[in-house]
């Protein structure tokens, strides 16, 4: 699966959007760009996942450039809940033999302010 | 409809005892993956079940550690003799199907002291 880059930490006001980075220069074709996010002591949370269109669902929308080297997550209003480490996954589409776990790097530590 | 839900969420053991860690899946998912998260690390893969079989093992240390998903029953991640070294947060994740497209749901963890 690609390497990610997303820079560690991050802060946002709470009710402004939260944009959150990634880079993933080496993507392939085939390869899907995952978020997700774990908040203090719990289990990761999925969030949105897309391969070149931009997506939205209850929780983000997730913009992917058009080269598919870079994505940007946004969080619409954030509050003090969406506090966590976010992690940016791109991961192979399955095939016979493909690795079907996801590989967390270090994540972006998102803080919002009150 | 309950979520990944794991036993016991604390656990304290002593160098050289066994640990053993349950996960029951969402209703209805047959895939199990166990993830490991050192303090202060990211997420690792450590396993890849379905019901009866292990699919990927490759993030498994070699020694001390087993994993089973049984016909009936939650999986079990058996940790034996454990060392100081063991201590970590331990995921799991269960996905309905083997699709890439099927999201991991992730339980509340297993936090292992040993001391």
């Amino acid at each position: 699966d690609a390497k990610t880059t997303q820079p560690p930490s991050m802060d946002c006001a709470e009710g402004r959007a939260a944009n959150l980075p990634c880079n993933h220069s080496t993507i392939s074709g085939n390869e899907y760009v995952y978020w997700y996010r774990q908040i203090h002591s719990q289990g990761p949370q999925y969030i949105i996942h897309g391969l070149k269109n931009n997506e939205t669902n209850e929780m983000a929308s997730l913009i992917i450039t058009e080269d598919r080297k870079s994505s940007t997550l946004i969080l619409p209003h954030a509050t003090l809940r969406d506090t966590a480490v976010y992690y940016c996954i791109v991961r192979v589409g399955i095939s016979s033999g493909s690795a079907r776990q996801l590989t967390f790097g270090s994540g972006t530590q998102l803080t919002v302010l009150p | 409809n309950a979520g990944v839900m794991q036993n016991p969420r604390h656990l304290v053991r002593r160098r050289g005892q066994e640990a053993r860690l349950r996960c029951s899946p969402m209703k209805g998912h047959s895939h199990v993956y166990w993830y490991r998260q050192l303090p202060e690390e990211g997420l690792k893969f450590m396993v890849y079940l379905q019901k009866e079989n292990i699919i990927d093992e490759s993030g498994m240390p070699k020694e001390r550690f087993s994993a089973e998903f049984p016909k009936e029953g939650p999986s079990i991640l058996r940790i034996q003799q454990v060392v100081r070294g063991d201590s970590a947060a331990y995921f799991c994740a269960s996905t309905y199907g083997q699709g890439f497209s099927y999201e991991q749901y992730f339980g509340p963890g297993t936090r292992l002291t040993v001391t």
